[in-house]
């Protein structure tokens, strides 16, 4: 079973304009980490939020963690068209052996 | 520095046939492991291994085999292919990996699909 569901599945927006993608999900978890999927390719890894940790920043990228909700924010600030591709969620946790588990992913298109 | 090789990048299989998808990888990584994706499905684990001689099952491990006799290289078997197997399969690796020895950020390889007739 899938244990980070993410949404929307889809998003559209126009260049310049912020991209939210949320994740959720349903344990306790080590950490969560974002991975972007360009068209036919494979995945590239974005940026990672420990459990004790509420908010990261890496470039253009915001990523939060609430564990007592247990979700995830990932905000892309002033979005381009190269930031078109999928984005997926992944957690690991305790007991799994380092077994990351991803989300079904959110399909985000950047119009120019 | 190739990172994580997957080959074929496309593969045609008749139902019933056998083949082995390779994967390598030349960056010293203990763990790696095996997804599938497909549409609306997301990743799926199908095995994984925290090192040589080590493999264990992911989330969706049947009609796959899988062995690890080196660190570099991670090949999957179907023993017997069906057409639910059609997906597209990535092989990822990373440095650490198991219980305790810090977080899995994992390098993925570009891809192998896989159709069965």
């Amino acid at each position: 079973s899938q244990q980070g569901e993410e949404d929307p599945q889809a998003l559209s927006i126009q260049e310049g304009e912020n991209a939210t993608m949320n994740c959720s999900y349903k344990t306790s978890i080590n950490n969560l980490q974002w991975y972007r999927q360009n068209s036919g390719r494979g995945l590239v890894h974005l940026i990672l939020i420990r459990s004790n940790e509420r908010e990261k920043h890496s470039g253009r990228l915001r990523v939060t963690l609430d564990t007592s909700k247990k979700s995830s924010s990932l905000l892309i600030t002033a979005s381009r068209a190269a930031d078109t591709a999928s984005y997926f969620c992944a957690t690991d946790a305790p007991g799994r052996g380092g077994k990351l588990i991803f989300g079904q992913g959110t399909e985000l298109s950047v119009k120019p | 520095n190739a990172g994580v090789t997957q080959t074929p990048k496309f593969q045609v299989l008749k139902t019933g046939q056998s083949m082995t998808l390779q994967c390598a990888q030349d960056m010293n990584h203990e763990y790696m492991s095996w997804y599938r994706q497909d549409p609306g499905m997301g990743l799926r684990l199908i095995h994984y291994s925290v090192g040589a001689g080590i493999t264990d099952q992911g989330e969706v491990p049947n009609g796959y085999n899988v062995s690890r006799s080196t660190t570099e290289d991670f090949p999957l078997r179907l023993l017997s292919a069906a057409p639910s197997q059609t997906s597209v399969y990535f092989c990822a690796s990373s440095r650490t990996g198991g219980a305790g020895s810090g977080a899995n950020v994992l390098t993925f390889g570009a891809g192998s699909r896989l159709t069965v007739l």
